[in-house]
């Protein structure tokens, strides 16, 4: 079983804080990363797929780092919004597997 | 509809009886892959098809699971006898072939099964 952790669990910011969380997967048989964003009573949405070390992705004020090596990534929300209220949950995939970490859940308070 | 849809979105069963819960990925998908999400968990993999064949389905919990996708299209997961374990959501998504190495996954909104 491959072990795919995210910290924290739960984050309490205020609108137009800047935030990251964290997630750490396996080292070795790295595939490919991928970042979701889970709004209640929605389906997942994609993020981020990332598959080369040292890869930064960004989207709009959300963006992303990749450290295969290391086996982390890390996620930024720069000026949170109460839109960005949601659970975030990243994915560590080995070939057509995908491990997912238990989410952190972030609420932006207005 | 563009998207992966599920139904039932809710389902409530009893212990003991049987459930069938439906898949449709989007038009052209040739992969689709089945979840379970328990509550603070992140997603289980159970099932991945490529086409109509399993390609793998290690992630079935016991022999209780069972899930078949007879013309490469919609998918059903079914499960026998349910138990009180088994209420979770059950995440449906699929995905294009080729895209590279590296295909994105599409989510269903998922049904949530509650065994009482």
């Amino acid at each position: 079983i491959l072990n795919v952790e995210q910290s924290p669990q739960s984050l309490h910011v205020q609108e137009g804080d800047s935030t990251n969380f964290t997630c750490s997967f396996p080292s070795s048989n790295f595939y490919a990363l991928h970042w979701y964003r889970w709004e209640t009573a929605k389906s997942p949405e994609a993020l981020f797929v990332m598959t080369l070390n040292g890869d930064e992705k960004k989207k709009g004020r959300i963006s992303a780092t990749l450290n295969t090596k290391e086996g982390y990534s890390y996620l930024y929300i720069k000026g949170s919004q109460p839109e960005d209220s949601a659970t975030y949950l990243c994915a560590f995939r080995n070939f057509n597997k995908f491990y997912f970490g238990s989410g952190t859940k972030l609420n932006v308070k207005p | 509809g563009a998207g992966v849809s599920q139904t039932p979105s809710n389902k409530v069963t009893e212990k003991g009886k049987y459930v069938e819960l439906r898949c449709d990925p989007i038009s052209g998908h040739t992969a689709l892959y089945w979840y379970r999400q328990s509550l603070g968990q992140g997603p289980e993999f159970l099932i991945y098809f490529q086409g109509t064949g399993a390609a793998d389905d290690s992630g079935l919990p016991n022999d209780r699971f069972f899930a078949v996708r007879p013309e490469g299209s919609v998918s059903t997961l079914k499960i026998q006898r349910t138990e009180r374990g088994d209420s979770a959501v059950y995440l449906c998504a699929s995905s294009p072939l080729g895209s590279g190495s590296v295909n994105e996954q599409f989510f269903g909104p998922g049904t949530r099964l509650t065994v009482l």
